[in-house]
């Protein structure tokens, strides 16, 4: 079975651009969950979806905002970069809720410029 | 709110020797993971472990959930075991979040 899956593995923006990042579940897997990880800030939790409903949310500003398709796939956006933006973003994927075991996928790691 | 505490933060190991990574929470919660994030970022998941113990290979971990801590066990370690272990735990406050710790970074020398 295919793991999760995120596209662009790596990416350059400029403060003020907006980005899209693509998380593609473990087949069958109707949760996905994003997390940004900083060296200062360590592994933080952005935003869970389930069955294309945002589930919870973290403590981010409304720049940060994503959305879960009917297959599951999710995307997560970011709007008017800034510097403290780069980061590698994690995406993981969960049979269902709750409480169910997480798979990560590779990340994508953003550079802002 | 939930503290997901991690120590030792940093440790050196000989390859060969044993060692113990801990994860301390302020709370109770439903689940607890732990993860190994390999030098490029992915994060390999070691255990899923709620609470009791678990065994895969050289690794262990236990959870006692009602002291609010869990060990992670590596034995007899390997160069490949370096890297950073992390544990996350879910909480419930009015809809589920996953908080991790700040991570035990390993090297294993040869």
């Amino acid at each position: 079975k295919a793991g999760v899956t995120q596209t662009p593995r790596y990416l350059i923006k400029t403060r003020g651009q907006q980005v899209t990042l693509s998380c593609s579940p473990i087949s069958g897997h109707r949760s996905v969950s994003w997390y940004q990880q900083t060296p200062g800030q360590g592994l933080q939790f952005l935003f869970e979806y389930f069955s294309e409903t945002q589930r919870n949310k973290g403590n981010f500003p409304g720049r940060f905002s994503g959305r879960q398709f009917s297959n599951s796939r999710s995307e997560m956006n970011v709007s008017t970069l800034e510097l403290g933006d780069s980061a590698l973003y994690l995406c993981a994927s969960s049979l269902n809720l709750p409480s169910y075991e997480q798979y990560f996928g590779p990340g994508t790691r953003l550079t802002v410029t | 709110g939930i503290q997901v505490e991690q120590s030792p933060p940093d440790l050196i190991l000989q390859e060969g020797a044993n060692s113990t990574l801990r994860c301390n929470f302020s709370d109770s919660v439903n689940n607890l993971q732990w993860f190994h994030q390999n030098p490029w970022g992915q994060l390999i998941n070691l255990f899923y472990i709620p609470s009791g113990t678990k065994q895969n290979g050289r690794l262990s971990a236990t959870t006692v959930a009602t002291e609010r801590y869990s060990l992670l066990y590596i034995s007899s370690s390997q160069t490949t075991d370096s890297g950073v272990y992390f544990c996350a735990v879910e909480m419930n406050t009015g809809g589920f979040k996953t908080i991790f710790g700040a991570g035990t970074r390993l090297f294993v020398k040869a």
